[in-house]
């Protein structure tokens, strides 16, 4: 599976957007792109997981350009709620017999 | 519906001993995987579970292994302890087969190894 690279760390205030990039240069044509988020002493939480252009749900939305070697993920107008870890992964499609690799993240602080 | 559960929560070990961590999968979830995190690090996939063996391993020793049973929950063993498997030990269930398969994971459980 293709190696992810995203910032280790980002910071931003209770009402604004937060666009979060992932770099995946190397993803091959079955590979989805996954997000999870992460809350101290917490197992990851599955946000948002596409292939191509932009997929949109009740939490974030994904954007995925045509080249698909980068992905980012989008958080409208966060709250102090989602200061957590942001894990971009490359997962393979229609299996849930994959191992799943995790990077180090992206940890989001978002103050008052 | 209860999603993953795993227990206990909190463990603390002595080096040498040995210990066996548990998890119920979310319902209808067929596939187990665990996962050991670090402090600061992102988790590393240990080994997976499936129709009661183990499908794929990553690299961790032998001295972790694991069983699945016939209502697909499972447990984590690691035998020796070292102080350098203090880590936060998730479990996550998915549906091996089929469209919507991405993983669920547990709480974890905290092993403190002293």
């Amino acid at each position: 599976l293709a190696k992810t690279t995203q910032p280790i760390s980002m910071d931003s205030y209770e009402g604004q957007e937060v666009n979060i990039t992932c770099s995946h240069n190397n993803i091959a044509t079955n590979d989805y792109i996954t997000w999870y988020q992460q809350f101290p002493s917490q197992g990851p939480r599955f946000i948002i997981q596409g292939y191509k252009t932009k997929v949109t749900n009740e939490v974030a939305s994904l954007f995925i350009p045509a080249d698909r070697k980068s992905s980012t993920l989008s958080l409208p107008r966060v709250s102090l709620s989602d200061t957590a870890v942001y894990y971009c992964l490359v997962t393979l499609m229609n299996t849930g017999f994959q191992k799943l690799v995790f990077g180090t993240g992206t940890r989001l602080l978002v103050s008052p | 519906d209860a999603g993953v559960t795993q227990s206990p929560t909190h463990l603390i070990k002595t080096r040498g001993q040995q210990v066996t961590l548990r998890c119920s999968p979310k319902s209808g979830h067929d596939t187990v995987s665990w996962y050991q995190q670090a402090l600061g690090q992102g988790p590393q996939f240990i080994f997976q579970y499936y129709e009661e063996e183990e499908r794929q391993r990553g690299n961790f020793p032998d001295r972790f292994s694991g069983h699945q049973f016939p209502n697909y929950s499972s447990e984590l063993n690691v035998n020796a302890l070292l102080l350098g498997d203090s880590a936060l030990y998730l479990c996550a269930s998915s549906l091996g087969q089929g469209a919507h398969t991405e993983a669920f994971f547990g709480q974890g459980t905290r092993l403190t190894v002293v």
